[in-house]
């Protein structure tokens, strides 16, 4: 069954520095999202993605997050200069389209710990 | 956004039957009532949706109100792989997919 994969599975960096996440998302997926988890707290949409621009954004992915599908494949996400409070999970997701009735499909996440 | 409401906490036995209850009062006519789970360390998995009629599929059931303002997931038989956080979420028909998620129930499985 085709599964959305996510790179590192572990990501560890010192406040101030830039991280790059990076999501295959399933291939005929057209929408892709990106969603944090703050440890103990619920699950957190940040940012869909089609046709190569920005539908949609939350308030927390303010100027330090970027978001860019470089390749065919690859789906990344950017933070700028990193805070301690981006500390989290970050889960990349993916879906046919973007209707209600359509199923987002999570990668396993990436662990971002800011120093 | 569109609010759901459940309980934090549920307790179950293995392979006995569990319904997992949301309250979703605010909801309008287009939206869609899904449920994703999460289990321990993953990333959210898809369970099952439904608008006005009951679903089955092979992981669940999903039973509707017919006023539509609650819904409940049935898990015929859990079993300890079944241990997850569960959310109900509204899926509004000019959301553009974004979901957005409550705490959810966290659902224990004793054996």
């Amino acid at each position: 069954e085709p599964e959305v994969t996510q790179t590192p599975s572990h990501q560890v960096t010192q406040m101030g520095q830039e991280v790059i996440l990076r999501c295959v998302p399933i291939s005929n997926h057209l929408y892709f999202y990106w969603y944090r988890q703050i440890l103990g707290q619920k699950v957190e949409f940040l940012v869909s993605f089609y046709n190569n621009e920005i539908s949609e954004k939350s308030e927390i992915f303010d100027d330090q997050f970027s978001v860019e599908r470089p390749d065919g494949s690859n789906f990344t996400l950017k933070i700028r200069s990193t805070k301690l409070e981006d500390s989290a999970m970050y889960f990349c997701a993916s879906s046919v389209e973007a209707g209600p009735t359509d199923t987002q499909y999570f990668g396993p996440g990436t662990r971002l710990t800011v120093l | 956004d569109a609010k759901t409401t459940q309980p934090n906490s549920m307790e179950s036995n293995e392979e006995e039957p569990v319904h997992l209850p949301c309250n979703h009062s605010t909801i309008s006519g287009t939206d869609y009532i899904h449920w994703y789970r999460q289990l321990p360390s993953q990333g959210p998995e898809y369970v099952i949706h439904g608008l006005t009629s009951n679903v089955n599929n092979r992981m669940a059931s999903l039973a509707i109100a017919e006023d539509r303002k609650s819904s409940t997931l049935i898990l015929h038989r859990a079993t300890l792989r079944d241990a997850a956080v569960y959310y109900c979420i509204l899926s509004l028909y000019n959301q553009g997919g974004k979901l957005i998620f409550g705490q959810g129930t966290e659902l224990s499985v004793k054996p």
